[in-house]
């Protein structure tokens, strides 16, 4: 079945540097999304990208769509502490099924 | 608020125990999910629902066993767990068309089976 894997699982950073994650699908995919989960929180929808090499930008939050639809990254500049969390990436493939990567954990330390 | 509701927010149960998981979406949607979180496998698919059938069982021991009496509610029954089923269990609900919109989760249930 589809596979999407993340890395790192784990980032530590201060506060100020960049932070970059990365999703790899084992298929291609129709679109892909991004989650956020706060500590002790739920998964909040981020964005979704559809096209290949699509690049969207959320404030300091920089997203990016593969050419070939199968891998996707979420770059941070300048953290914050606000920004700690999980990142999860979410693939839909031509099933309509929604597949998680495993998450990447950002700490901040301040 | 996302419009996915889940109760309870808290359940210790024990082994023998039969509980059930409620989620009630009040977004409209057409399809909703099960997904067990732990430290082990951060989000993990357990059940899908398209317009109230089921269309995945993601091999899924027959403890858990999902109910979807109409498109705004889903359950999860829960038999003689196991304590590694501890976790949190997050139901979301989406709008599943062409365009493949996002899906909003519930603040789940966090499951603690002693």
């Amino acid at each position: 079945g589809q596979q999407v894997m993340q890395i790192p699982q784990y980032q530590h950073v201060q506060e100020g540097e960049d932070f970059t994650t990365y999703c790899n699908s084992s298929t291609t995919l129709s679109n892909i999304q991004w989650y956020k989960q706060r500590p002790g929180g739920h998964p909040v929808f981020l964005i979704q990208l559809v096209k290949s090499g699509e690049v969207k930008k959320q404030k300091r939050l920089t997203f990016q769509f593969g050419e070939a639809k199968k891998n996707s990254s979420l770059h941070i500049t300048a953290t914050q502490t606000t920004d700690v969390g999980t990142y999860f990436c979410a693939g839909h493939n031509a099933g309509n099924m929604l597949t998680f990567g495993g998450g990447t954990r950002l700490m901040v330390k301040p | 608020e996302t419009g996915v509701t889940q109760t309870p927010r808290h359940l210790v149960m024990g082994m023998t125990n039969k509980k059930s998981l409620k989620c009630e979406q009040h977004l409209g949607h057409n399809a909703m999910y099960w997904y067990k979180q732990s430290a082990k496998k951060p989000l993990e698919l357990m059940f899908v629902y398209n317009f109230k059938e089921q269309t995945e069982n993601n091999s899924v021991p027959s403890r858990f066993s999902p109910e979807c009496p109409n498109s705004s509610h889903l359950f999860l029954h829960l038999h003689t767990l196991q304590p590694e089923d501890s976790a949190l269990y997050l139901c979301a609900s989406s709008q599943v068309t062409y365009l493949n919109t996002e899906a909003f989760f519930g603040q789940g249930t966090r499951l603690t089976v002693v």
